[in-house]
């Protein structure tokens, strides 16, 4: 167990739906990084805040929203879905704001279904 | 451009075995970070090791052996006596500081069978 949650760990929707995403870090984590992994693009680094504060983008697209709240957990918005948003979206908490000296971890992850 | 490549898509090996997962990035950073993680059959993402590109110094850990090679930008990874339980996508990835801070991109992972 890497003391990151991640709810709900399934979710079925249909297309041009919205849905919430949320992540608890590990106690103490200050960043929460967002990653989607899928069939077509494999894992792909979204998002990560770090005590609040967008730190760095990767490849989110602009229907994909994040934030991170003051008691540091963090929700990951995708709105007007379609078929290729069906994946598996990881979070992952670290202590500080870079990967230069972190170990990030991992949460189970949660399984979007788009129909 | 950062890439990451990792040419084998799967690998079977029969326990015991050594076996070496190949990683080859590309970038144009001085300052960079080398990842392995591991995604065993229950699809949780366990961190290996982390690398970061002053440190040429390969590791060792257990069974589990890194070689980084600057001059050839490969970041290999090395089984030991291998194990059925080390049967996992294994994923190679590269952070570079961008704009406000670090972006990672993965290779599209290794798949390794570790026969009885």
């Amino acid at each position: 167990d890497s003391g990151v949650t991640q709810t709900p760990k399934h979710l079925i929707t249909a297309t041009g739906q919205r849905v919430t995403l949320r992540c608890s870090p590990r106690s103490g984590d200050l960043s929460v990084y967002w990653y989607q992994q899928s069939l077509d693009q494999g894992l792909q680094f979204l998002i990560q805040y770090y005590n609040g504060e967008e730190r760095a983008k990767g490849n989110i697209l602009e229907r994909f929203s994040a934030q991170q709240f003051p008691d540091l957990h963090s929700e990951l918005n995708l709105s007007s879905l379609e078929l290729g948003d069906s994946a598996l979206y990881f979070c992952a908490s670290s202590p500080s704001a870079t990967t230069s000296t972190d170990t990030q971890y991992f949460g189970p992850g949660t399984r979007l279904t788009v129909l | 451009a950062q890439k990451v490549t990792q040419a084998q898509t799967e690998i079977s090996v029969v326990e015991k075995e050594d076996v070496t997962l190949d990683c080859v990035y590309e970038t144009r950073d001085t300052t960079y970070y080398l990842f392995w993680y591991k995604q065993p059959p229950s699809g949780e993402l366990v961190f290996l090791i982390r690398r970061n590109s002053f440190d040429e110094q390969n590791e060792i850990s257990g069974r589990y052996s890194w070689n980084f090679q600057k001059s050839t930008s490969s970041f290999n990874f090395t089984i030991t006596a291998s194990q059925v339980v080390d049967s996992a996508v294994y994923f190679c990835a590269l952070s570079e500081a961008g704009t406000g801070g670090f972006k990672t991109i993965f290779g599209a992972g290794t798949r390794l069978f570790v026969k009885a």
